[in-house]
This record gives C-alpha cells, structure tokens and sequence, in this order.
C-alpha cells in the first residue's frame, strides 16, 4: 500500500532534549516535506527536499534540522526543542520535485508537546 | 514571501445549500492553487486544484474558481451534506512547487 509513515505519532517532551520525528515514503517520490499546523495558523512550512542530499528551507526553519540521505525517508530534528514547538506536524511527499501539480500525500501527523 | 489570506474562519451551512471559502494571494508569480479537505483527527487530504492559466474548475459538486487579475480564488461547494464538515485549506506555490503557503483554514459544518 502506498504511504506515508510517521513516528512517533504522539510525543511529550522536555525542553532541550533532542528527538527526530521520522517520515518514510514507498513511492519512489522525490519530493519531500515538513509542515507544522497550529490553530489558527494553518499550515506552515518547515523544510522540504527535492532529492537525495537536496534540502532547502520553508517558511519556518528556525529551530528545526532535515536530513536526505535516503530517498525514501527525510527525518525532522530537533535538537533543543523549546515549548513554543508544541504543535502538530505533518510530513508529505510528492512524484516530482519542481512540479507542483502532483499530488501531495500527507503522512498521519505526529503530536508533539514540549513542557 | 507568499501571503495566503483566507476567510471565513468557520463557516455554518444549512444541509443542501452551497458553501464558499475565498481566499487571496499576493505574489503574482503563484500560479498553482489546491484545495485540501482535513476533517477531524486526520490528515489534509486534496479535493480540488487550479492552474493560473484556468479560470474555473469543476468536480462533481465541488468547484473552485480564480482572478489572476484580483489575485483571488475561492471554493464552492454545492448542496452540501454532512460529511462534508471539516477543515478546508487554500494554498499556493510558485512555478518551482517546492513552497507552500496555506491559509488559515475555515471550519465548515453542515447542519443537517
């Protein structure tokens, strides 16, 4: 079955204590990217990565580390996660980079709290 | 950066009449708009798109329709019914795809 996993789907942490929310694509997609949604914010761009090795920033970097070094899998890093990071994040990929008309597959979200 | 400015908020329909979320950009250079669906508990998931070079698009009783000149899109729903209650997202991309930027979201429940 085609998909988009995440894990873990629901963390709690502590501020400053480093932890990765892993993403993993089957679809062969070279595109891949992070979101984070927050009420009333919508959603917001993180990082995304058109290809192996290939990453660049969203609209939202700050604080947040992505790695490509598979295809398949693009994890999200926090390395000093503070409380202002709680949120709901959302991995995607897509066929194509640079084609914005295929679909974007959403993964099942992972709910992060940091106190 | 892209602004992506939607509205209404929250949106309450009487079961069977039409629904419409409009939403506005302000780079000129955008010129892909989807659509995404988020009901409760689960992911976005896209219901419709629209290329800048096409004024209006069509799915079943779902349609979405754009002003280049305005900068300007909006989604209609038609005779609506229950389930079709949840969250809807405009967004926009540049020609490249790689950025995203969704608006705000409005929450649409259909009374029955």
């Amino acid at each position: 079955e085609a998909q988009v996993t995440q894990n873990p789907r629901y963390l709690i942490t502590v501020t400053g204590k480093k932890l990765t929310v892993t993403c993993s694509q089957n679809m062969n997609h070279e595109y891949m990217s992070w979101y984070r949604q927050d009420p009333g914010l919508g959603l917001r761009q993180i990082y995304y990565s058109m290809n192996v090795e290939v990453t660049d920033k969203g609209d939202v970097p700050e604080g947040y580390k992505v790695s490509r070094k598979e295809k398949r899998n693009f994890p999200l890093i926090l390395e000093s996660p503070s409380p202002n990071q709680t949120s709901l994040y959302f991995c995607a990929s897509r066929r194509l980079a640079g084609d914005p008309t295929y679909e974007q597959y959403f993964g099942p979200g992972t709910r992060l709290t940091v106190t | 950066g892209e602004n992506v400015e939607q509205h209404p908020s929250t949106l309450s329909v009487q079961e069977g009449d039409s629904a419409v979320i409009k939403c506005t950009y302000s780079d000129s250079a955008s010129n892909y708009f989807p659509w995404y669906k988020q009901e409760l508990g689960k992911r976005p998931q896209l219901i419709i798109d629209i290329r800048s070079n096409v004024g209006e698009k069509k799915d079943q009783r779902i349609a979405v329709t754009l002003n280049k000149t305005a900068k300007h899109f909006s989604l209609h729903i038609t005779e609506t019914q229950p389930e079709d209650s949840a969250v809807y997202f405009c967004a926009a991309s540049h020609p490249a795809g790689n950025q995203f930027y969704f608006g705000t979201g409005t929450s649409l429940t259909v009374i029955p």
